[in-house]
């Protein structure tokens, strides 16, 4: 069965520095890696995915995340966070065979502060 | 606009009192999947629908039950409501492809069940 590992329940960073969040996975077979963002009041946004090729992967609003088969990680950074960056992010992961189940770790709080 | 929808957004009722939380996406989404957001445990999956008349449980099923009679609706059925089915439940859409394997939320249906 696959899970997803957030270690940190929040992170802070000063606006202008970078951030990252982490994530780690365990699944059998080759991973489908997601990121999504969650604002308050709000449903979850799809920020990126990995599915294959190159380990570092671009998303929206200048995200982006490098995928780490060895340590089985999926990090998630921006080089230079916004105050509205704040929000609850969320790690994600879809095994090979596995489109039924799409299982999410416990969430990371990001607090940028100005 | 592609979209999830979900209703109602809150909801507060009485414990046993029968509730339907509606979603329909207009993406033509083969798969489908309800989700509850709880503190400190991330979304956990209740049900999911790989398609028309296709349904099955996640990871916490026990107290709902789903239907998936067309394909863009698949609504969430409390037959007895408890209090520990507070929660904020959200549900999700994506196709059944590699390439565009992300899932798209609602924007949730906050549940109080007193």
């Amino acid at each position: 069965a696959q899970s997803v590992a957030q270690p940190e329940d929040q992170v802070n960073v000063a606006e202008g520095n970078p951030l990252t969040v982490k994530c780690t996975y365990s699944v059998s077979g080759n991973p489908y890696l997601f990121w999504y963002v969650q604002y308050p009041n709000r449903g979850l946004q799809f920020l990126l995915k990995y599915i294959t090729g190159d380990n570092l992967v671009k998303g929206s609003y200048g995200f982006e995340a490098e995928f780490n088969k060895s340590q089985t990680s999926f990090h998630l950074k921006k080089p230079s966070a916004l105050v509205s960056d704040s929000a609850l992010y969320f790690c994600a992961v879809r095994g090979p065979t596995g489109f039924q189940k799409l299982v999410f770790g416990t969430g990371t709080r990001l607090l940028v502060s100005p | 606009e592609a979209q999830v929808t979900q209703n109602p957004r809150y909801l507060i009722t009485v414990t046993g009192k029968k509730l339907t939380v509606t979603c329909s996406q207009n993406m033509n989404h083969e798969y489908m999947s309800w989700y509850r957001q709880d503190p400190g445990l991330g979304l956990r999956q209740i049900y999911y629908s790989m398609n028309v008349e296709v349904t099955d449980k996640g990871d916490v099923p026990e107290g709902y039950k789903v239907s998936r009679k067309e394909k863009r609706n698949f609504p969430l059925i409390l037959e007895s409501p408890s209090p520990n089915q507070t929660s904020l439940y959200f549900c999700a859409s994506s196709l059944v492809s590699v390439d565009t394997i992300e899932a798209f939320f609602g924007q949730g249906t906050r549940l109080t069940v007193v």
